[in-house]
């Protein structure tokens, strides 16, 4: 999706934070969201965040969003080898509700 | 077993053979997707159907065509398959009034994957 932009590598030690980055360029986006995609599967919903907050929580994982930047951060503490997975941004736009558009995923790689 | 279920998981074909690769949930959902993905471009939409009357095409339909048979049931055609069809094939499901959250959230088969020789 070329409206949604993600760099596409992150190495990680084992027990380190991980921050993956993306930029989307539609300013009437809805709901932004992160997928996770490992090995042989399909993409589950990891978390979401609705276009009116700044910051959401749960558990390991802290989403940030800059409205004025359009920029969108997944922040992933104390990471583990499960962790392992590409990792896609997605939005949701009010024009096109149901029709996500993705980034084109990060691969992120977690060392011993 | 699994809400959505993609068959077949793997397909080796050659150019030029028809091949449908098929989608069924139970999740109860109205709302069906397939996307294709490919490395480093993420997924792309090829068509969509928001109910069983109801078909539209995504950004990248040309060469395939859709069928909603039911509710459940949601499959993807490939009429004369060519090399750059090789992908990694996902349906999706997704209902706007689904669990009270209102997220538009889509549920993800397996994926089937594509090879044409």
């Amino acid at each position: 999706g070329e409206d949604v932009e993600q760099s596409l590598f992150l190495s990680v030690r084992e027990g380190d934070s991980s921050v993956i980055n993306c930029t989307y360029t539609d300013s009437s986006s809805t709901y932004l969201y992160w997928y996770k995609q490992e090995p042989g599967a399909g993409l589950q919903l990891l978390t979401y965040i609705f276009s009116n907050m700044d910051m959401k929580q749960d558990q390991r994982l802290t989403v940030l969003l800059n409205k004025k930047d359009k920029h969108l951060s997944l922040r992933i503490a104390d990471t583990q080898t499960g962790d392992s997975a590409i990792y896609f941004c997605a939005e949701s736009r009010t024009d096109s509700w149901g029709k996500l558009q993705f980034g084109a995923g990060t691969q992120v790689v977690v060392t011993p | 077993d699994a809400d959505v279920t993609q068959t077949p998981r793997n397909r080796i074909t050659k150019t030029g053979k028809r091949i449908m690769l098929e989608c069924s949930q139970t999740k109860g959902h109205d709302r069906m997707y397939w996307y294709r993905q490919d490395p480093g471009l993420g997924l792309r939409l090829i068509y969509y159907s928001f109910d069983v009357k109801d078909i539209n095409k995504g950004e990248i339909s040309d060469g395939y065509s859709v069928s909603r048979q039911a509710q459940a049931k949601f499959s993807l055609s490939l009429e004369s398959a060519i090399p750059n069809q090789t992908a990694l094939y996902f349906c999706a499901t997704s209902d706007l009034h689904g669990d009270g959250r209102n997220t538009g959230e889509l549920f993800f088969g397996e994926g089937s994957r594509l090879t044409v020789l």
